[in-house]
Parts: C-alpha cells; sequence; structure tokens
C-alpha cells in the first residue's frame, strides 16, 4: 500500500483564509519534497527539505520536516486564487533514490 | 530550458493491444520515473530506472514493463492493455541524489 499518506484530500477555503495539508509516512525519509500541480497541468517541485526539524519559507508558504524525519506540512497563509490546485509531498523512503508520493491535497479557494 | 517530453498528449487504444509510452529528457538525468495518476490516488510509482538498462519495480508495476535503452529515453510498455489502465501517465526524470524531479506533460489514456 501507499506509504506516504496525505491529508486532507480536499480543501475548499474562503479566499484570505489559511491552508495546511499533512504529510505521513510510515518509514523515515531521506528527504520530502512538495510539488504544486495546477489544473490541466504537471507537477511542479516547489522546495525540498533534508534536515529533521528543517523549516523554510516562500513568501506565504511554509515547509516544515519533523523531528523524526516522517511527517511534514505545507501551510499557506492568507490563501489567493492562485494558490488553486493539488499539493503533493514526495519522499526518498530508506535513502533510496526511488520517489514516492502521497495521494494530494486539492486546494480549492473560493474569492 | 529544461525538458521532459511524452511522445503523446491523449491516446486511444483498444484492450489487448501492445502499448508504447515514450519519454525523453534534454537534462542527462540519471533517474527516470513512470507513474500513473488516478483521482484520489495522488501519483503512483509504477517503474523506476536510475541508469541505462537498469530498473527497480514501483508499487504498482503489474501490467506493465519498462526499457530504458539510452540514458534520455524511458520507454512505458503495456502487454496487453485493460480498461483498468486507463489513466493519466506521467514521466519525470531527475539527476541522481536528492534532487528535484521534472515532469512531462502527461498522457492520457483510453482503453476501450
Amino acid at each position: 500500500g501507499q506509504q506516504v499518506m496525505q491529508i486532507p484530500q480536499y480543501q475548499h477555503v474562503q479566499e484570505g483564509e489559511d491552508f495546511t495539508t499533512y504529510c505521513n509516512s510510515s518509514t523515515t525519509l531521506s528527504n520530502i519534497q512538495w510539488y504544486k500541480q495546477r489544473p490541466g497541468g504537471h507537477p511542479v517541485f516547489l522546495i525540498q527539505l533534508v534536515k529533521s526539524g528543517e523549516v523554510k519559507k516562500q513568501k506565504r508558504l511554509t515547509f516544515q520536516f519533523g523531528e523524526a524525519k516522517k511527517n511534514s506540512s505545507l501551510h499557506i497563509t492568507a490563501t489567493q486564487t492562485t494558490d488553486v490546485g493539488t499539493y503533493f509531498c514526495a519522499g526518498r523512503l530508506n535513502a533510496g533514490n526511488m520517489l514516492t508520493f502521497g495521494g494530494g491535497t486539492r486546494l480549492m479557494v473560493k474569492p | 530550458d529544461v525538458k521532459v517530453t511524452q511522445s503523446s498528449r491523449y491516446l486511444v487504444k483498444r484492450t489487448g493491444e501492445k502499448v508504447f509510452l515514450e519519454c525523453v529528457q534534454d537534462m542527462d538525468h540519471e533517474n527516470m520515473f513512470w507513474y500513473r495518476q488516478d483521482p484520489g490516488l495522488g501519483l503512483r510509482l509504477i517503474y523506476f530506472s536510475y541508469d541505462v538498462k537498469m530498473k527497480e519495480k514501483g508499487d504498482i508495476p503489474e501490467g506493465y514493463s519498462v526499457s530504458r535503452e539510452k540514458k534520455e529515453r524511458f520507454s512505458l510498455i503495456l502487454e496487453s492493455a485493460s480498461t483498468n489502465q486507463t489513466s493519466m501517465y506521467l514521466c519525470a526524470s531527475s539527476s541522481r541524489g536528492y534532487t528535484e524531479a521534472f515532469f512531462g506533460q502527461g498522457t492520457r489514456l483510453t482503453v476501450v
């Protein structure tokens, strides 16, 4: 079964509200990556986290990697309609090169 | 500009046909991946290749095979297409190590 789980599957928010998606792995991850897929598009890389407890920011987006390197989160502050899309986490399990994706969280933003 | 190109955007095939999906990357990447994307299931890894002629099974390899004869090209083969293989297929590539993956535009395959 899928080793990288993501919740929630869907999220509707009003423009200006915050949004968070969570990613959990059954095994320790070497690193975690986040991707965004716009409707009709393909996944595009956002960021990579490697160190335990790492936090990175990109404007309104904040990414965290858990201390045990088994979980991660993406938080968007004050969503905008341009944030619409599906956000995926992806991790490398057991120091391998294979990239395993979570199920994704589809974000919908009402203007 | 980096590029991963998939041979077809849309494809319709009949049940039982042998289907080839081609992917080419121009970044000299060692790693190449084939995923399928279905609503609610995210991206599931079918096969992964880390070098020419080298491959590893992903989470859902059944009914598929792959070929990597040249570094830039990674082919996904459906030996005998079935309706449950109707899906969006995404190819990706990355360099060795912990680096980002670049995706192709996807091939929407319909098996009738």
